[in-house]
């Protein structure tokens, strides 16, 4: 089945460290974004990406990073710079990066620094 | 950049009855509106989607429209039933080309069986 994975569903980490959020999708899709998704906030972009070997910052950037080595693949790194990293992540993929093009999730991962 | 604002943050409504989500957005040159719904723990899915020469799209208990003048759209749900029970989020895609979206805050819908 085509789709977006997002592993793993659940992560914790110590205060300090840098965790990475993997996304794979197998849609053949060029786009690739992340949202952070925070209780009565909606989702908001961290990076994205509209072609490999190339990405953008989001609007809450900081803190964060990504790379785009494959198609396939568009991991994301929370670094400990990130001063509130407790949320839930969201990958999501589209055909282009132009108009009118739907977004496909994953299930997200939620992550908790403890 | 594109701002979309979303009302109510949480609607509570009787089965049967109709269920009506409001958004605004600031850019006028936003071409593309798609609206989300996401289950408890999952991600958002489209459920419905309108571009900016279309001024209403149905898709059997779901509607939404556009107004390009006061720069609003509005989902609207008729006999809804328990499983329309989630979050949904509105979207704004601006003009630039980037596929990127801007979504509302989301509104929690209960529907009460």
């Amino acid at each position: 089945d085509g789709g977006i994975t997002q592993s793993p569903k659940y992560l914790f980490r110590k205060e300090g460290q840098n965790v990475t959020l993997s996304c794979e999708q197998n849609l053949n899709h060029d786009a690739m974004y992340w949202y952070r998704q925070d209780p009565g906030q909606g989702l908001r972009l961290i990076y994205y990406s509209q072609i490999v070997n190339d990405f953008q910052k989001g609007d809450i950037a900081e803190g964060y990073s990504v790379s785009r080595e494959k198609k396939e693949s568009f991991p994301l790194t929370v670094t400990s710079a990130q001063k509130n990293p407790t949320a839930f992540y969201l990958c999501a993929s589209s055909i282009t990066g132009g108009s009118y093009t739907e977004a496909f999730f994953g299930q997200g991962t939620r992550l908790t620094v403890v | 950049g594109e701002n979309v604002e979303q009302h109510p943050s949480t609607l509570s409504v009787q089965e049967g009855d109709s269920a009506v989500i409001k958004c605004t957005y600031s850019d006028s040159a936003s071409n593309y509106f798609p609206w989300y719904k996401q289950e408890l723990g999952k991600g958002p899915q489209l459920i419905i989607d309108i571009r900016s020469n279309v001024g209403e799209k149905k898709d059997q208990r779901i509607a939404v429209t556009l107004n390009k003048t006061a720069k609003h759209f509005s989902l609207h749900i008729t006999e809804t039933q328990p499983e329309d029970s989630a979050v949904y989020f509105c979207a704004g895609h601006g003009s630039s080309n980037t596929g990127k979206l801007i979504f509302g805050q989301g509104t929690t819908l209960q529907v009460k069986p």
